[in-house]
Parts: C-alpha cells; structure tokens; sequence
C-alpha cells in the first residue's frame, strides 16, 4: 500500500511569493495533519483536518491556511512568504481510531530567497 | 502548557555500545507517547506509542518504556545502521495534535 505522498519535493519561491504544497494520505484515512520542521527542532504543528473539517490549528499566522477534499487529500496554502517560512512541511494522515498514530510523508523542502 | 524536552540533544555510540535516550513531558492529560526515527532529508517514521505508565514496548534492537513524567527509549547493541535522530512527540486528550521534542541525533560508529 502506497503512504502518504506530498507534492512537490523541493520548491523555491521568493519574498511575498505564495505557494501551496499537496498531500494524499494514506487510503483509508480520513485525517490530515500539517506540521513545519525547521532544521535541528522537531516539527511543529499547523493544522488537523478530519472529513474536511478544520479540527485543530497551531499557533501560525493567517497567511498560513488549507483545506482538505472529499478524497481526503489536502492543500497547504502560505501566502506572502517569508525568509522564516524555509522549513520542511510534512504531512501525516491517521484514521483516528483508538490507536491515533499519524504517519508521515517524506515532506516538501520549501526554501525562501 | 504541553511541553516535550529530550536529551542528550546528540549522542555519539561505539557499534555495541549501549545506551538510552530521555523524553520528558508535562502535558494535559496523556492520550499516547509516540517515538519516531528520522533520517536526513525524510519524514519521521513510526516506532512505538505508549499509553500508560508502566508500558513498555520493543522491535529489534530498540525498547521503550513510559512513566508519568518521562519515557525512555533504550538501544541495546545499536549497528551503524541506527544511526538517525530519534524524536518523542505526546499527543494531548484535548487534542489530537502532536507536541514533538527537538529529538536527539544518534550517531553510531564501527
């Protein structure tokens, strides 16, 4: 079975640009998760998605925004970037059940000139 | 506020030498304790989820136990192939998000 899958793998944008990375989940799971990992610290959540409903929301600015589809895949919009905003975004589905383990993507390198 | 801190922050082992890595948590109300490896340039992969103190769960040569403040993982006899930063996360009965710590890069020789 496939696991999760993100798109694309490397990006580079400029200051003020915008850009949206995508996620599939894994079949079966109906829940997204987004987290940004800048270099040396553990990811940090940014958003949970669940049956396209927004479920949770860390602490980011509005520029950062998504939405899920009725497959289950989701986009992560950032608008206006910045020079902080280079980070490696991952993506993790899970199918809620008792157990909630989230399993990641290999994530989109976003690096911001 | 939910909190995760592990150390060391980098842990260098001689093949066979064995060790343990901290994961110290302060959260409201536990839901799970996750431990995920992570190798350059990919994406954390899972290892183990804990739920409650006392529990302790093992595959290969990594085991992992849980109390009500911390977590340990313990590689007995790691191989160079071991070798990848080792991050613990907590999810919260509030939510389901998960909390990471910074991770602890671990570096095996031959």
């Amino acid at each position: 079975d496939a696991g999760v899958t993100q798109s694309p793998t490397h990006l580079i944008k400029t200051r003020g640009q915008h850009v949206t990375l995508r996620c599939s989940p894994i079949s079966g799971h109906k829940s997204v998760s987004w987290y940004q990992q800048v270099l040396g610290q553990g990811p940090q959540f940014i958003f949970q998605y669940y049956e396209k409903e927004e479920r949770g929301r860390g602490n980011f600015p509005d520029r950062f925004s998504a939405r899920q589809f009725p497959n289950y895949s989701s986009e992560l919009n950032v608008n206006a970037l910045l020079l902080g905003d280079s980070a490696l975004y991952l993506c993790a589905s899970s199918s809620r059940d008792r157990e909630n383990i989230q399993y990641f993507g290999a994530g989109t390198r976003l690096s911001v000139l | 506020e939910d909190q995760v801190t592990q150390s060391p922050e980098a842990l260098r082992l001689q093949e066979g030498e064995s060790s343990s890595l901290n994961c110290s948590y302060t959260v409201s109300g536990l839901r799970g304790l996750f431990w995920y490896r992570q190798d350059p340039g990919k994406g954390p992969e899972f290892l183990f989820t804990l739920y409650s103190a006392g529990e302790e769960k093992e595959k290969e040569r990594l085991k992992a136990t849980l109390t009500k403040k911390e977590s340990f993982l313990h590689i007995t006899a790691p191989k160079p192939e071991d070798s990848a930063t080792y991050l613990c996360a907590v999810s919260s009965s509030n939510t389901g998000k998960l909390i990471f710590g910074q991770g602890t890069t671990l570096q095996v020789k031959p």
